[in-house]
């Protein structure tokens, strides 16, 4: 199957700055990505859809000036923590292809202290 | 807005048991798929059902679709210690259906004594 990579997959922040994630799609291009956040023993809670070349479309309740997403290519969207708090701590996960079958990245294990 | 409700939350069975996962949509579904995360791993794709009534079998594992397209269910035989791990099902609502956009269910967390 296809092949999504996150990058990094584990980061420990300090509260107030700013954390990008980034994520892959490695063999094939998509134009548009998903990107989950998952609290532990929880399920996956869409943030937000990434479409290349626009404005991405922020799920209720999700703050789109603290979650910053940019899908300037088919092939990369990246998801940016501003201004972290110990609150935002989670699981970031995101995703490309979800018609028939959804590929996830590896995910992304944000601490910030 | 859409909703897609799976239980049980949790199950713990012994090895050789079986076990079922149940999901519910709150609006007809065009697909819904069924992903299986391991601790500390990411969700990884086991099948997707379209068609109202489908049944897909793999293995040990038996998928359903209902007939009205709004629920689902994971049966699993005879479980082994590999079964492990935490099911979703995910899905696609007929809204959705151009942007891809999927609703995960809570998911069943799976624990199998050997």
């Amino acid at each position: 199957g296809a092949v999504v990579s996150q990058h990094p997959s584990r980061v420990i922040c300090k509260s107030g700055t700013s954390v990008k994630i980034e994520c892959r799609s490695l063999d094939f291009q998509a134009t548009t990505m998903f990107w989950y956040r998952q609290f532990p023993k929880q399920s996956l809670m869409l943030m937000a859809t990434s479409n290349e070349g626009s404005k991405a479309t922020y799920e209720q309740g999700v703050e789109k000036d603290k979650f910053l997403i940019n899908h300037a290519s088919l092939t990369l969207s990246t998801l940016t923590v501003t201004s972290a708090h110990p609150e935002d701590s989670s699981f970031y996960i995101c995703s490309a292809g979800a018609y028939t079958e959804a590929f996830f990245g590896q995910g992304t294990r944000l601490t910030v202290v | 807005g859409q909703q897609v409700m799976q239980i049980p939350q949790y199950q713990h069975v012994q090895e050789g048991e079986d076990f079922t996962t149940y999901c519910n949509s709150s609006t007809t579904l065009s697909n819904i798929q069924w992903y299986k995360q391991r601790p500390g791993g990411h969700p990884v794709f086991l099948i997707q059902l379209v068609k109202s009534g489908e049944v897909k079998k793999q293995k040990r594992l038996t998928f359903q679709f209902g007939e009205a397209k709004k629920n689902s269910s994971l049966h699993i035989t005879a479980t082994q210690t590999t079964d492990v791990g935490t099911y979703f099902c995910a899905g696609l609502s007929q809204g959705s259906s151009n942007t891809g956009k999927l609703i995960f269910g809570q998911g069943t967390t799976l624990q199998v004594k050997p």
